[in-house]
C-alpha cells in the first residue's frame, strides 16, 4: 500500500520567516494531494488540496508543490506568523479518493 | 452550521471495560470514518463506512467494531478495551466519490485505558 513520509518532525521558524515541509509518497497512481493543519486539542482542517494534474497552486500565503516524477509534495508557508503554529499533516489519496494516507505530521513553531 | 462532532472528548476507563465513542455530522455525508492518532504516526484509519450498515475495515480493525444505523450516526466499540488502545481517537465524514478526498473531522476523544 501508499507509504506517505513527512519531514521535518518538528520545525522552528522566525515570524515572517518560511516555512517549508516536504512530503514523499510511493504510489505513482496517487491522484488527490492535500495538507491539513492540526491547531492544539482540535481536530484536522483542510488547508490546501491539488489534482494529479496541478504542479502548483498558491492560496493566502500558502504555496503547494507537487513534483510526481520525484513523487514529493511540499507546503511552503510564506511570512509565517504565531498564528501558524500548529501540526501539519500531508494526505494523498489514490484514484479511487476513498482513503486518504497521512503523513506523521511536522509540528511548527513560530516564534515572534 | 458544517459540523462534526465527537462525544465525549475525554475518557477514562480500565482494561477490560467496554468503550463506546459516539460521532455525528450534520452534512448528510455518506461516508464516514474513524481514526486513532499517536505520537509519531500520523492518522491510522480503523473502519470506513460508506453508508448505513455498509461498513469495511481500514489498517488497524483489530480490536475495534462500529456501528452505523443512522447516516448522521457512526459509533466505534471497544470490547474489553486494552492498554495499547489508549490514544486519541477522530472521526470523520466526507461525499462519496471525489468528494470522499475532503474530510471533516471532529475534535476528536483523548481515551486513557488504565
Amino acid at each position: 500500500g501508499e507509504q506517505v513520509e513527512q519531514r521535518p518532525p518538528h520545525l522552528s521558524v522566525r515570524e515572517g520567516d518560511s516555512a517549508i515541509i516536504i512530503c514523499t509518497y510511493t504510489d505513482s497512481a496517487t491522484a488527490y494531494f492535500s495538507w491539513y493543519k492540526q491547531e492544539a486539542g482540535a481536530g484536522l482542517q483542510l488547508l490546501m488540496s491539488v489534482l494529479s494534474n496541478v504542479d502548483r497552486k498558491e492560496e493566502q500565503g500558502l504555496t503547494v508543490l507537487l513534483n510526481k516524477k520525484d513523487k514529493r509534495l511540499s507546503l511552503n508557508l510564506t511570512a509565517a506568523h504565531p498564528g501558524d503554529s500548529a501540526v501539519y499533516f500531508c494526505a494523498v489519496s489514490p484514484s479511487n479518493y476513498n482513503v486518504l494516507y497521512f503523513g506523521s505530521g511536522t509540528k511548527l513553531t513560530v516564534e515572534p | 452550521d458544517m459540523k462534526v462532532t465527537q462525544m465525549p472528548r475525554y475518557l477514562i476507563k480500565r482494561m477490560g471495560e467496554n468503550v463506546l465513542l459516539e460521532c455525528g455530522q450534520d452534512m448528510s455525508h455518506e461516508t464516514m470514518y474513524w481514526y486513532r492518532q499517536d505520537p509519531g504516526l500520523g492518522l491510522q484509519l480503523i473502519y470506513i463506512s460508506y453508508d448505513v450498515d455498509s461498513n469495511s475495515e481500514g489498517d488497524i480493525p483489530k480490536g475495534y467494531r462500529v456501528s452505523r444505523k443512522k447516516r448522521e450516526h457512526f459509533s466505534l466499540i471497544l470490547d474489553s478495551a486494552k492498554t495499547n488502545q489508549t490514544s486519541v481517537y477522530f472521526c470523520a465524514s466526507s461525499l462519496s466519490g471525489l468528494g470522499a478526498a475532503e474530510q471533516f473531522f471532529g475534535p476528536g476523544t483523548r481515551l486513557t485505558v488504565l
